[in-house]
């Protein structure tokens, strides 16, 4: 069983580009959620995919945008990048979008560094 | 809106020691908590999935509480080793989903 893996590891970037990030779902997960780790703070929600739709957002702008594809994967994209949005980008993946037995499982992250 | 709360901030101890780790969340009507910790720059690894009908979750030297009525849990370390060290992390998923709210950790040092 192959675990919940993120690309690219680390990035960096300037203000104003784009980006887009990663996460391929634990084998038999359906539901993708993103969460942002700013550097001593606790992850916050950015948003939950599932089947294909979202599932809920946190109180992220709308250039903070996302994927799921058919194969459960999915992409975090984030457009005009700020000095802000410098953090630890957390995917996590569970079997259900609010099963009560769920585990939500993470990724080593991508560390992105805007400049 | 649940919010959840970690006390301390930092732990050090000496090698051996037994501590207990302290998260306070504001909506008691969750259906599970999960424990979490956290390498330097490293993503989470889930330690323990407290369902909301248990009152405790065991694994290894780890045994997590979980009281609904007065909003708390509790990560209880047993025999701390320096490979312990890590922070921690309690999250509590909102009612209407599975979208995690964290505190901000709890950093513990365990020293030789």
């Amino acid at each position: 069983e192959t675990g919940v893996t993120q690309s690219p590891t680390h990035l960096i970037k300037t203000r104003g580009q784009q980006v887009t990030l990663r996460c391929s779902s634990q084998s038999g997960h359906n539901t993708v959620s993103w969460y942002q780790q700013a550097l001593g703070q606790g992850p916050q929600f950015i948003f939950q995919y599932y089947r294909e739709e979202e599932n809920g957002r946190g109180n992220f702008p709308p250039r903070f945008s996302g994927l799921q594809f058919p194969n459960y994967s999915s992409e975090l994209n984030v457009n005009a990048l700020e000095l802000d949005d410098s953090a630890l980008y957390l995917c996590a993946s569970s079997p259900g979008p609010g099963n009560s037995s769920d585990e939500q499982f993470f990724g080593p992250g991508t560390r992105l560094t805007v400049l | 809106k649940q919010e959840v709360t970690q006390i301390p901030a930092a732990l050090s101890v000496p090698e051996g020691e037994n501590l207990v780790l302290n998260c306070s969340f504001t909506d008691s009507a969750i259906y599970n908590l999960q424990w979490f910790r956290q390498d330097p720059g490293k993503g989470l690894t889930s330690l323990l999935l407290i369902q909301s009908s248990q009152r405790e979750q065991t694994s290894g030297r780890l045994n997590a509480s979980l009281d609904k009525s007065s909003g708390r849990s509790t990560l209880y370390i047993a025999a701390s080793q320096p490979g312990d060290s890590a922070t921690y992390l309690c999250a509590a998923p909102e009612t209407s989903g599975s979208r995690l709210t964290f505190g901000e950790g709890t950093q513990l040092t365990v020293n030789p």
